[in-house]
C-alpha cells in the first residue's frame, strides 16, 4: 500500500470547515484513499473513502486531486466533538490485503470554541 | 445496533498468565482483525481472519493466537503475555467483498502486563 503524508497537527475555529490535507504520491491507479477518526483513544471510526472522484457524505467531503497524489478531507462545519486524530489511508480496494489497514501517525485536529 | 464488543474493557494481569480477550460482531462480517496500539507507533495489525476456520498474520503476531470458530467471534489469545504486550488492543470486522471496506472498530481493550 502506498505511503501517506500528513501534517502532525490543525487547529481550526469551531463552526468554520476544517481541510486536513494528506499528500500519496505513490499511490497506485486500484488504490482507495480512506479517512478514518479517533477520538480519544476510542476504536477509529470510518469516515468516508474515494478511488478518484470527489465524495460526499453526512460526515465529510473527499476531494482527490486529478493526478490522485493528494487529497483533502473537509469537515465543513466543525465542532467540538470533532476533536480527534485524522488519519489517511491508501490500500487496494481488493485482494488478500483487503482488509488490513496501515495507520500512520495522522493528523491531530483541535477544534477550538 | 451493528456493534463490535469486546471484553473485557480493561485488564490487568502477570507476566505468563494465560488470558483471552474476546471479539464479537453482529453484523455477519466476514473479515475480523486484531490491532495493537502504542505511543509513536500507531495501530498495526496482529491477526485477521477472512472467514470462518481462515487465519493470517498481520505485521505483529508474535506472542498471540487466535481462532475463528464461528463467524461472529474472534478471541485473542495471549499464552504467556509479557509485559510488551501491554497496550490498547482493537477489534475490527468489515464484510469481505464490500467495494467500501468500511470497517469497523470496537471500543477497545487496555491490557497492562506486570
Amino acid at each position: 500500500d502506498a505511503k501517506t503524508t500528513q501534517p502532525p497537527s490543525m487547529d481550526c475555529a469551531e463552526g468554520r470547515a476544517a481541510n486536513l490535507p494528506c499528500n500519496h504520491s505513490t499511490i497506485s491507479g486500484n488504490e482507495y484513499v480512506y479517512w478514518y477518526r479517533q477520538i480519544h483513544s476510542q476504536g477509529p471510526q470510518y469516515i468516508i473513502h474515494g478511488l478518484k472522484n470527489n465524495e460526499t457524505n453526512e460526515m465529510a467531503s473527499l476531494i482527490i486531486t486529478e493526478d490522485r497524489k493528494s487529497s483533502t478531507l473537509i469537515l465543513p462545519h466543525a465542532t467540538l466533538r470533532d476533536t480527534a486524530v485524522y488519519y489517511c489511508i491508501v490500500r487496494v480496494g481488493g485482494g488478500t490485503s483487503y482488509g488490513k489497514l496501515t495507520f500512520g501517525q495522522g493528523t491531530i485536529l483541535t477544534v477550538h470554541p | 445496533e451493528a456493534q463490535v464488543t469486546q471484553n473485557p474493557r480493561y485488564l490487568i494481569t502477570v507476566t505468563g498468565k494465560k488470558l483471552t480477550v474476546t471479539c464479537s460482531q453482529n453484523m455477519n462480517h466476514e473479515y475480523m482483525s486484531w490491532y495493537r496500539q502504542d505511543p509513536g507507533l500507531g495501530l498495526r495489525q496482529i491477526y485477521y481472519s477472512m472467514n470462518v476456520e481462515v487465519t493470517d498474520k498481520g505485521d505483529v503476531p508474535e506472542g498471540y493466537k487466535v481462532s475463528r470458530k464461528e463467524k461472529r467471534n474472534f478471541p485473542l489469545i495471549l499464552e504467556s503475555p509479557s509485559p510488551n504486550q501491554t497496550s490498547l488492543y482493537f477489534c475490527a470486522s468489515s464484510l469481505a467483498h464490500s467495494t467500501s471496506y468500511e470497517q469497523y472498530f470496537g471500543p477497545g481493550t487496555r491490557l497492562t502486563v506486570t
